[in-house]
This record gives structure tokens, C-alpha cells and sequence, in this order.
């Protein structure tokens, strides 16, 4: 049972660089996030999908982009990297019915030097 | 601005005590709540899931409340294990895909 998986779990950048997150679910699930955390911070909606082709911003969504080209996949991309997108990212999933919980990832911890 | 409180943000207790961690909001239009367990290094585990209409929910040695009137949930932990150690967070639905707002967590520690 994987889950939902993401890569890389460790990723050093340095500033202006760009690179994708991945994720992935074998669910089936149709409803599709990206958070970030900061320490000491709860966790922020980054961007979500409601299903494959259909994205939308979340609470934080400026220096990134999303695609979800498939069921199974939600890439997350950061164009431009600076400092204040060092973060540990978490991808989630959940079926259509919101009584049920949501499935995370063990995220990715990236650091922007 | 709808929130998600938490305190403590770090307790230590020794094994076998039984405890309560808490979360608040201020939202009391909520949709759901729930609770889950962080380790170190790894995502969130969901661990129980209060529906608006329900008063708590119970899964072996975790009992969780809600009471939306006063904006509280509790989750109680019976006869605490090191193997609890871990972080707490609570969330909060409000309704729509977007709408989960998460509290900062409490740091369990469970000593033996």
C-alpha cells in the first residue's frame, strides 16, 4: 500500500534555481494538495486540485506552480527559489467525501541557500 | 480570520499517565475535525475524524470530543506509551476542497 509518495525527501537549492516536486497517489483519489510547514508554523494550503486539469491557488501560492495532468499525479514546481521557500512540503489526497481524511505524504524537506 | 489554537505546545508526561490535549477555533461553523499524529520526519497520520454532528469518536486508547458551541475539541489519551511520542495537530474543515485549517501542534513526549 503506497499511498501517496513524494520526491525527492531532501533537496538543497541555491537561490533563482528551479526544480518539481513530485506526487503521486494509487487511491484513485480525485482531490489533490500541496501544504508547506514552517516550524512552529500549522500547515498552509499551497495549491489544490479538485481533479486531473482542474487547479486552484490556495492560501500561498505566489513563486509556485502546479499541473495535474493525471489522476495519480500533482507535480509542484518552484520557478524561481528563494530563502523564504525553505520549507518542508507535504502532497495530500482525499476522496470526493470530505468525511473521510485526508492522506499525506512524508514530504519533502528543501532548503534554498 | 478563522484559527486553530493549540496549547500546550510541548507536554511531557510519564508513561501510563493518562492526558488531554487541547484545540481551539474560532470558527464555530465547522464541517469537521480532526486529529492527527506527526513523527519526526514523516507526514501526518490521521487518527480520528469528528463529524459536525457527532460528539466524539473513540479508537483504542484515543477518545476525541468536539463541542462547536465553545469552539473546543479534546483528544484524550489513555495510559500513555513512549511509542506516543510524537506531534498533534488538529484541523478544522469549514467547508469547500480548501477550507482545512491546522493548528501548530502539540509536542508530546512520554517518558518512561
Amino acid at each position: 500500500n503506497a499511498g501517496v509518495t513524494q520526491t525527492p525527501k531532501f533537496r538543497i537549492l541555491k537561490i533563482g534555481q528551479s526544480m518539481t516536486l513530485q506526487c503521486t497517489q494509487d487511491m484513485n483519489h480525485n482531490y489533490m494538495y500541496w501544504y508547506r510547514q514552517d516550524p512552529g508554523m500549522g500547515l498552509k494550503l499551497i495549491y489544490y486540485s479538485v481533479g486531473a486539469g482542474i487547479t486552484d491557488k490556495g492560501e500561498v501560492p505566489n513563486g509556485y506552480n502546479v499541473s495535474r495532468s493525471t489522476t495519480e499525479d500533482f507535480p509542484l514546481r518552484l520557478e524561481l527559489a528563494a530563502p523564504s521557500q525553505t520549507s518542508v512540503y507535504f502532497c495530500a489526497s482525499s476522496s470526493g467525501d470530505f468525511n473521510q481524511p485526508q492522506h499525506f505524504g512524508d514530504g519533502t524537506r528543501l532548503s534554498i541557500l | 480570520k478563522q484559527e486553530v489554537t493549540q496549547i500546550p505546545a510541548a507536554l511531557s508526561v510519564p508513561e501510563g499517565e493518562n492526558l488531554v490535549l487541547n484545540c481551539s477555533f474560532t470558527d464555530s461553523a465547522i464541517y469537521n475535525l480532526q486529529w492527527f499524529r506527526q513523527d519526526p520526519g514523516k507526514g501526518l497520520t490521521s487518527l480520528l475524524l469528528i463529524q459536525s454532528s457527532q460528539r466524539e469518536q473513540t479508537s483504542g486508547r484515543l477518545n476525541a470530543s468536539l463541542d462547536k458551541s465553545s469552539g473546543r475539541s479534546t483528544l484524550y489519551i489513555a495510559a500513555s506509551q513512549p511509542g506516543d511520542s510524537a506531534t498533534y495537530l488538529c484541523a478544522r474543515r469549514s467547508g469547500g476542497y480548501q477550507k482545512v485549517t491546522f493548528g501548530t501542534g502539540t509536542k508530546l513526549q512520554v517518558i518512561p
